[in-house]
C-alpha cells in the first residue's frame, strides 16, 4: 500500500466551484505539504504543516486554505475555484527534524478549472 | 529568498550517451541538496548531499555538490530509455523544513 495516498486523482471542476483535495499518510511524519505543479514552472509550495495546530502559508497561498484535521490527514481547498488553478498538485511528507530534509510525494491530483 | 536554477531546461539523447545536468542556487545558510526523478506523476528521491566534494552514487546515477560555487551536477552513464524523466534539484536551509526546488530538466532519451 503506499504510504502518501491523495484523492482525488483526477478531477474536473467549473469556475466558483469549492472543491477539496485529500492527504492521507502512513508514514507517521508529522511534517506535510502541499504543492502544485504547472509546466517549466517546477513545484511550488502552496501550505505546510508541522503539526495539527501549526499551519504555514508557502510561497503561493492566495485562493487555498488546508486543514489539518489530524496527524495523518491534510486537506486543501479552493473555496472558489478559478481557471488558473488548474495544476498538478502534490501532498508530501517529511520526518521529524534530524531525519533528513527528503520529502516523500503522494501520486497527485490533477485538477483542471473550467 | 532561496533560488534555485537548474539547466539545460530540456535535452534530448540517444540511449547509451551520458548526459549531465546541472543545478545552482542561492540559500540562506545552506544545509542539503537534493535531487528527484518525476517520472509519470510523483517525485521520486535520488540523492541527498551535505558535503561538497563527495559523490553520491546509484548504479549509472551519481551527483556531486560544490559549496564554494554553489552548484551541483546530476550524471547519468550509458542513458536508457527507462532514464526519461524530468529531474527536479532542491535546496535546504539550516533552521527551514521547506524546500525550494528548480523549474526541473525534462530528459528524453530515445532509441
Amino acid at each position: 500500500d503506499a504510504d502518501v495516498t491523495q484523492t482525488p486523482r483526477n478531477r474536473i471542476t467549473k469556475t466558483g466551484k469549492r472543491i477539496m483535495l485529500e492527504c492521507s499518510q502512513t508514514k507517521g511524519h508529522d511534517r506535510m505539504y502541499w504543492y502544485r505543479q504547472d509546466p517549466g514552472l517546477g513545484l511550488r509550495l502552496i501550505y505546510y504543516s508541522f503539526d495539527v495546530k501549526d499551519i504555514n502559508k508557502g510561497e503561493i497561498s492566495d485562493g487555498y486554505s488546508v486543514s489539518r484535521q489530524a496527524q495523518a490527514k491534510f486537506s486543501l481547498s479552493l473555496e472558489s475555484a478559478i481557471p488558473n488553478q488548474t495544476a498538478l498538485y502534490f501532498c508530501a511528507t517529511r520526518g521529524t527534524s534530524g531525519s533528513g530534509d527528503e520529502q516523500f510525494f503522494g501520486p497527485g491530483t490533477r485538477l483542471t478549472v473550467l | 529568498e532561496d533560488k534555485v536554477v537548474q539547466s539545460p531546461l530540456s535535452l534530448v539523447v540517444h540511449e547509451g550517451d551520458t548526459v549531465t545536468l546541472n543545478c545552482s542556487y542561492e540559500v540562506t545558510n545552506f544545509r542539503s541538496l537534493l535531487w528527484y526523478k518525476q517520472e509519470k506523476k510523483a517525485p521520486t528521491f535520488l540523492f541527498m548531499l551535505t558535503s561538497s566534494g563527495i559523490e553520491k552514487k546509484s548504479g549509472r546515477l551519481s551527483s556531486i555538490l560544490d559549496k564554494k560555487e554553489l552548484f551541483s551536477i546530476l550524471n547519468i552513464t550509458a542513458t536508457q530509455t527507462g532514464d526519461s524523466a524530468i529531474y527536479l534539484c532542491a535546496v535546504a536551509g539550516a533552521g527551514s523544513y521547506q524546500l525550494t526546488f528548480g523549474k526541473g530538466t525534462k530528459l528524453s532519451v530515445i532509441p
